[in-house]
């Protein structure tokens, strides 16, 4: 069966340090998606991409994030100056279609010293 | 503010018992409705889902959702659990049909006692 597969699976980084977080989606799927989990939170979505743009973005996604899709395959997620508070579980999801299940891969651990 | 809750923060339980976890949510209009789980040291798995239709749905594993408009509910029941029903178990909900995002809940911890 198809997976998400994410990597690497535990990042450790310095603040202020830029990160990227690499996820290969389903490949078939069309739409594209980061959430991220702080330790004792809420799963909260961070943006969904289709057709090469954001399609939606959360409070969370500011300027020191950004997304892209370099090679038709690999879906990646930037922090451009990591801070403490990034420190989460990142997890990339794909869909087929936009009401479709999305699927998730395993999550990238990204701790910030 | 819009939100997805769910009741019990950590269950234990012995094979055999039944399981129920509440979840309810507070957005207005159609939706879309999920459960999710996650094994220990895996991602997270769709167990089912509801759309539209019959608003009880089966699932995998022999887990059963009921979506109840008027209660703004998704409840997810399984008649007798298994020890390998350790898990933790999110209920999601899509607000809209122009919405991407699943909204998640708090995510539930199930102990299942051999």
């Amino acid at each position: 069966e198809p997976e998400v597969t994410q990597t690497p699976s535990h990042q450790v980084t310095q603040m202020g340090q830029e990160v990227i977080l690499h996820c290969v989606p389903i490949s078939n799927h069309l739409y594209f998606y980061w959430y991220r989990q702080i330790l004792g939170q809420k799963v909260e979505f961070l943006v969904s991409f289709y057709n090469n743009e954001i399609s939606e973005k959360s409070e969370i996604f500011d300027d020191q994030f950004s997304v892209e899709r370099p090679d038709g395959s690999n879906f990646t997620l930037k922090i451009r100056s990591t801070k403490l508070e990034d420190s989460a579980m990142y997890f990339c999801a794909s869909s087929a279609n936009r009401e479709d299940t999305q699927y998730f891969g395993p999550g990238t651990r990204l701790t910030v010293l | 503010a819009q939100s997805v809750s769910q009741h019990n923060h950590h269950v234990i339980l012995s094979e055999a018992a039944s399981l129920e976890l509440g979840c309810n949510y507070s957005y207005g209009g159609t939706v879309n409705l999920f459960w999710y789980v996650q094994y220990p040291g895996q991602h997270l798995q769709l167990l089912l889902k509801y759309f539209s239709g019959d608003p009880l749905v089966k699932g995998i594993k022999g887990f059963e959702a009921e979506f109840i408009k008027s209660k703004f509910s998704f409840n997810l029941r399984k008649p007798s659990v298994q020890w390998s029903d350790t898990a933790e178990y999110f209920c999601a909900v899509i607000p809209s049909s122009n919405d991407y995002k699943l909204s998640f809940g708090a995510g539930t911890t199930v102990t299942v006692r051999a």
